[in-house]
């Protein structure tokens, strides 16, 4: 059964390093999506990202994020100077389309120290 | 944006037991996931379901969506079952097809 893919499971950084996340969707599906749980608490919407562009993003994905879709299978996140509030699971998922259900990977563990 | 409220928030349960959890949300929906977070973190999809009823094994789930909620039933539940169960929607009002998620279910299965 296909599935998303993430890399690196974990990650740990310095304050004001830049990180880039990775993540291989399912390779018929066009829309893709981040989003993060902060330790207890809930998972939140960052960003979707459609045809090459951003769809929508949240509040919280401010100029230190970006997304990119380099090659036509990975789809990353780039955090431009880490802060420590960004530690955080970060989740990839993507969907075939608006009225289908999204399928998750298994997240990266962003710890910044 | 749309609200999703789950409800409890804790619940323990002696293994065999049964239990419901419950998922309201604000406004018509027009995807709704329900994951299980493993203690890895990962988020194991469970249903799929907008409206109706599905069945996999000792789990099922059921969304009404005209009264807006959604319910997880948990059968004979084991220790392997602990961990926080979430929901998740998006709707159809705003035109937007971001999940917006619970705050989830932390059930606690005792042996």
């Amino acid at each position: 059964e296909p599935e998303v893919t993430q890399t690196p499971s974990h990650q740990v950084t310095q304050m004001g390093q830049e990180v880039i996340l990775r993540c291989v969707p399912i390779s018929n599906h066009l829309y893709f999506y981040w989003y993060r749980q902060i330790l207890g608490q809930k998972v939140e919407f960052l960003v979707s990202f459609y045809n090459n562009e951003i769809s929508e993003k949240s509040e919280i994905f401010d100029d230190q994020f970006s997304v990119e879709r380099p090659d036509g299978s990975n789809f990353t996140l780039k955090i431009r100077s880490t802060k420590l509030e960004d530690s955080a699971m970060y989740f990839c998922a993507s969907s075939a389309s608006l009225n289908n259900e999204q399928f998750f990977g298994p997240g990266t563990r962003l710890t910044v120290l | 944006g749309i609200q999703v409220e789950q409800s409890p928030p804790d619940l323990i349960l002696q293994e065999g037991a049964n239990s419901t959890l419950r998922c309201n949300f604000s406004d018509s929906v027009n995807n709704l996931q329900w994951f299980h977070q493993n203690p890895w973190g990962q988020l194991i999809n469970l249903f799929y379901i907008p409206s109706g009823t599905k069945q996999n094994g000792r789990l099922s789930a059921t969304t009404v969506a005209t009264e807006r909620y959604s319910l997880l039933y948990i059968s004979s539940s084991q220790t392997t079952d602990s961990g926080v169960y979430f929901c998740a929607a998006d709707t159809l009002t705003s035109g937007t097809y971001k999940y917006i998620f619970g705050t989830g279910t932390r059930l606690k299965v005792l042996a």
